[in-house]
């Protein structure tokens, strides 16, 4: 199947910092993709929808300023947490839809995010 | 809008013994349904999907999904589980008449097999 990275896998920072984590399709062109976020031993929540070459759409609750979201091209989208907090501290994961609708969507590993 | 149950947080078996996860579904078009499993600290796993067609579906690693119109319901199923199946198995639904739309997850069951 499609293949989807992030990158980094885990990162730890310090309160006030920014984090970027990048994700990338690898094997295919994604001119939308989708970030969610996971709390331990809850399910995913979508955040926002990456949308290639126009501005992220935010689910309702997501701080568009605090999470920034860039689809820089076909195979990358990156999220950044600016001055991260320690309740920002959670597991990031990336999906992108290949093409058709009846597509299955392939999630990348995930990113775990430790704010200090 | 679309919506996921999966009614049990927990489900253990006995290595051997066949299992079922339940899961419903709430969509107001066209119900694309996807199993995914999630092992700790990793993404998720592509299991099986359904779109359209037999309503039973076979996927990876023994698992399959019978698709229930009438009573909205999309149960994971496998003949004999493995101490390898125990992990976190989400049920996940898209609207088919909507495009290319985010799926929308149920919470979440944690499957235990036992040995």
């Amino acid at each position: 199947g499609a293949v989807v990275s992030q990158h980094p896998s885990r990162v730890i920072c310090k309160s006030g910092t920014s984090v970027k984590i990048e994700c990338r399709s690898l094997d295919f062109q994604a001119t939308t993709m989708f970030w969610y976020r996971q709390f331990p031993k809850k399910s995913l929540m979508l955040m926002a929808t990456s949308n290639e070459g126009s501005k992220a759409t935010y689910e309702q609750g997501v701080e568009k300023d605090k999470f920034l979201i860039n689809h820089a091209s076909l195979t990358l989208s990156t999220l950044t947490v600016t001055s991260a907090h320690p309740e920002d501290s959670s597991f990031y994961i990336c999906s992108a839809p290949p093409g058709l609708s009846t597509d299955t969507q392939y999630f990348g590993p995930g990113t775990r995010l430790t704010v200090l | 809008a679309q919506s996921v149950a999966q009614p049990e947080d927990q489900v253990n078996v006995a290595e051997g013994n066949p299992l079922t996860v339940k899961c419903t579904y709430s969509v107001s078009g066209n119900p694309y349904l996807f199993w995914y499993v999630q092992y700790p600290n990793r993404g998720l796993q592509f299991l099986l999907k359904y779109i359209t067609g037999d309503n039973l579906v076979k996927g990876s690693y023994g698992f399959e999904a019978e698709f229930n119109k009438s009573q909205t319901s999309f149960h994971l199923k496998k003949p004999s589980a493995l101490v390898s199946d125990s992990a976190l198995y989400f049920c996940a639904v898209r609207d088919g008449n909507s495009g290319n739309t985010p799926l929308v997850f149920g919470k979440g069951t944690r499957l235990s097999v036992i040995a």
